[in-house]
């Protein structure tokens, strides 16, 4: 079954560093979304892409992050300058054009020290 | 500020019972809801979605909307210690193609 891939599983980084996070959707969506986790609080909705573009975005989609569809295949969030409150799980998802239905990856757990 | 509220629990129920998990949303204009079951340090995955008013069934789960309420709930037959986990509500909004997700509920089974 097609499945939406995230790379690294877990990313340590100091305060201030940059950090790529990495994403393959399933193959035939055309919506892809990150959405971050702080520990023992809800999923929140950052950053909605499609055709190219950024669809939609939080209020904690700040300067600091931006994303990129770099080829037909990635899907990649970045994070300029992090701070210990970007840590967190992240979460890539996508759907198809036809339904709504979101369909995540494993995450990638940042930690910022 | 468009909220999912969902009673965060613990919610214990024995093996065998059902469970019953409930979620109410804000935007009145939301079409489209879903729950999703997520183990601790898992990512969500889909269980159901409903769009219309009413009961959809599928296995031991059942979705009930309630759109003039603002009520989603989702019940689990014959509750088994597997399906111990958080679950949440997610809710798509009139505008967008986010989902919007409530905080979520525990469910612990208990064999």
């Amino acid at each position: 079954e097609p499945e939406v891939t995230q790379t690294p599983s877990h990313q340590v980084t100091q305060m201030g560093q940059e950090v790529i996070l990495h994403c393959v959707p399933i193959s035939n969506h055309l919506y892809f979304y990150w959405y971050r986790q702080i520990l023992g609080q809800k999923v929140e909705f950052l950053v909605s892409f499609y055709n190219n573009e950024i669809s939609e975005k939080s209020e904690i989609f700040d300067d600091q992050f931006s994303v990129e569809r770099p080829d037909g295949s990635n899907f990649t969030l970045k994070i300029r300058s992090t701070k210990l409150e970007d840590s967190a799980m992240y979460f890539c998802a996508s759907r198809t054009g036809r339904s709504e239905k979101l369909f995540f990856g494993s995450g990638t757990q940042l930690s910022v020290l | 500020q468009k909220e999912v509220e969902q009673n965060s629990g613990p919610l214990s129920v024995p093996e065998g019972a059902i469970a019953s998990l409930n979620c109410t949303y804000s935007d009145r204009g939301s079409q489209s809801f879903f729950w999703y079951r997520q183990y601790s340090g898992k990512s969500p995955e889909l269980i159901m979605s409903i769009y219309s008013n009413g009961d959809k069934e599928d296995g031991r789960f059942t979705a009930q909307l309630n759109k003039a309420s603002q009520y989603v709930s989702l019940l689990i037959r014959d509750s088994q210690p597997s399906d111990s986990a958080t679950y949440l509500c997610a809710v798509k909004l009139e505008a967008g193609t986010a989902l919007i997700f409530g905080k979520g509920t525990t469910l612990s089974v208990s064999s």
